[in-house]
């Protein structure tokens, strides 16, 4: 069964530095998510892209983010001078379609957990 | 911004027996929502859908029900097994042009005892 794959398992990073999580949807999908579950809370939406381009970014995702889709089948997570808060699980996912069609909920990674020291 | 919300962090069933988990959301442009269930250090697996034109979905001993008027969903468990026991979540989604993100709710978790 496809499955939506993420890299590292865990990062340890100092605070400040520049992390890049990494994430291969599943292939013929076209929407790419990222999300992330601080210990103990919610899965809270990052930021959904779509045809090349960010479709939608909450408040989390201030400056110090980025997102990048290089070569067709990676998605990429940048967070360019990690803080103290950012600690948390991310979670990658995609979806092949239209929400209300069946068939086309998303699907999650394992996850990457994020720790700055 | 409280939009999806499992008002119980956990809930304990004896196997065999039904597990229901609720959730109740505030958002009426909500027209889609799911259940997702989630072990220890794995990511949201999805369970079960529903959209907002049904009132209920069947998907072998999983039932989803939703009761638009009250905005709330409920999933039913029966029989409930032990490879139930995880952290399950109500998410949900409105109708926007492009890629329709879900909006978590905070996760019930479900123990299924022996």
């Amino acid at each position: 069964e496809p499955e939506v794959t993420q890299t590292p398992s865990h990062q340890v990073t100092q605070m400040g530095q520049e992390v890049i999580l990494r994430c291969v949807p599943i292939s013929n999908h076209l929407y790419f998510y990222w999300y992330r579950q601080i210990l103990g809370q919610k899965v809270e939406f990052l930021v959904s892209f779509y045809n090349n381009e960010i479709s939608e970014k909450s408040e989390i995702f201030d400056d110090q983010f980025s997102v990048e889709r290089p070569d067709g089948s990676n998605f990429t997570l940048k967070i360019r001078s990690t803080k103290l808060e950012d600690s948390a699980m991310y979670f990658c996912a995609s979806r092949r379609g239209n929400l209300l069609r069946v068939g086309t909920e998303a699907f999650f990674g394992q996850g990457t957990r994020l720790t700055v020291v | 911004d409280q939009q999806v919300k499992q008002n119980s962090p956990s809930l304990s069933v004896q196997e065999g027996r039904i597990s229901i988990l609720n959730c109740d959301y505030t958002n009426s442009m909500f027209d889609y929502f799911l259940w997702y269930k989630k072990y220890p250090a794995e990511g949201p697996t999805f369970l079960i859908s529903i959209s907002s034109i049904k009132d209920k979905n069947e998907d072998g001993r999983f039932t989803v029900f939703l009761n638009k008027s009250a905005k709330h969903l409920s999933l039913h468990i029966v029989p409930s097994q032990p490879g139930d026991s995880a952290v399950y979540f109500c998410a949900a989604s409105a109708p926007i042009q492009g890629a329709q993100k879900l909006v978590f709710g905070q996760g019930t978790r479900l123990t299924i005892n022996p």
